[in-house]
């Protein structure tokens, strides 16, 4: 069965530094898709960045970059530099590969907590 | 920047109403989505449309859920006979295609009383 774990509930960093937030995941299928979202205290949920499995380099998004370990199904997210406006809940999710629409397995999130 | 509209973004509603959630996906996109978050937990999938019918649905989704794209740009959620544990953020979501990000509505916050 296809599952995304974050196993880190909070996590605090200073401004200005990076963080790393953690997304382990499971599928037998060679193709997958994986996602960041970030959803802020006021609840929407904004994508953030998105790996492929078959991509050969990590991606990158501005200040977001994804650490993605093919062999240890890992797609940690790496924030750069951050901000206070980073405080927020973020999930990794996954495309279900065995849904035909393409429907989004979800982690349980993690709550970062920038402090000035 | 096209983006997914939900109205309303707070719906108040006692138990054993119907709720209509509406959302407007982004125009060329052709697969939407419904999923639902309670309180402080993950993000579920509930439903998705493509080709003006259900695709595909999960356990959640029972016979008081239905979804509806009565035009050419509205995008439906209605609940029959709302339950406490309906209470939840309902989200919208669409893609271009099957395998393009899903990018999702700001999310209707229901509240069952």
């Amino acid at each position: 069965a296809q599952k995304i774990t974050q196993t880190q509930p909070g996590m605090f960093v200073q401004e200005k530094e990076a963080v790393t937030l953690d997304c382990t995941y499971d599928t037998s299928d060679p193709s997958y898709g994986l996602f960041w979202y970030k959803q802020p205290s006021s609840g929407e949920m904004i994508f953030l960045i998105y790996q492929g499995s078959y991509d050969q380099q990590n991606a990158t998004e501005g200040r977001y970059s994804l650490n993605f370990q093919k062999a240890r199904k890992s797609a940690n997210l790496v924030i750069s530099a951050s901000q206070l406006g980073d405080s927020a809940m973020y999930f990794c999710a996954m495309r279900d590969q065995t849904s035909n629409t393409g429907k989004l397995i979800f982690g349980q999130g993690t709550t970062l907590q920038v402090k000035p | 920047e096209p983006e997914v509209t939900q109205t309303p973004s707070h719906q108040v509603t006692q138990m054993g109403q119907e709720v209509i959630l509406r959302c407007v996906p982004i125009s060329n996109h052709l697969y939407f989505y419904w999923y639902r978050q309670i309180l402080g937990q993950k993000v579920e999938f509930l439903v998705s449309f493509y080709n003006n019918e259900i695709s595909e649905k999960s356990e959640i989704f029972d016979d008081q859920f239905s979804v509806e794209r009565p035009d050419g740009s509205n995008f439906t959620l209605k609940i029959r006979s709302t339950k406490l544990e309906d209470s939840a953020m309902y989200f919208c979501a669409s893609s271009e295609v099957r395998e393009n990000i899903q990018y999702f509505g700001a999310g209707t916050r229901l509240s069952v009383l």
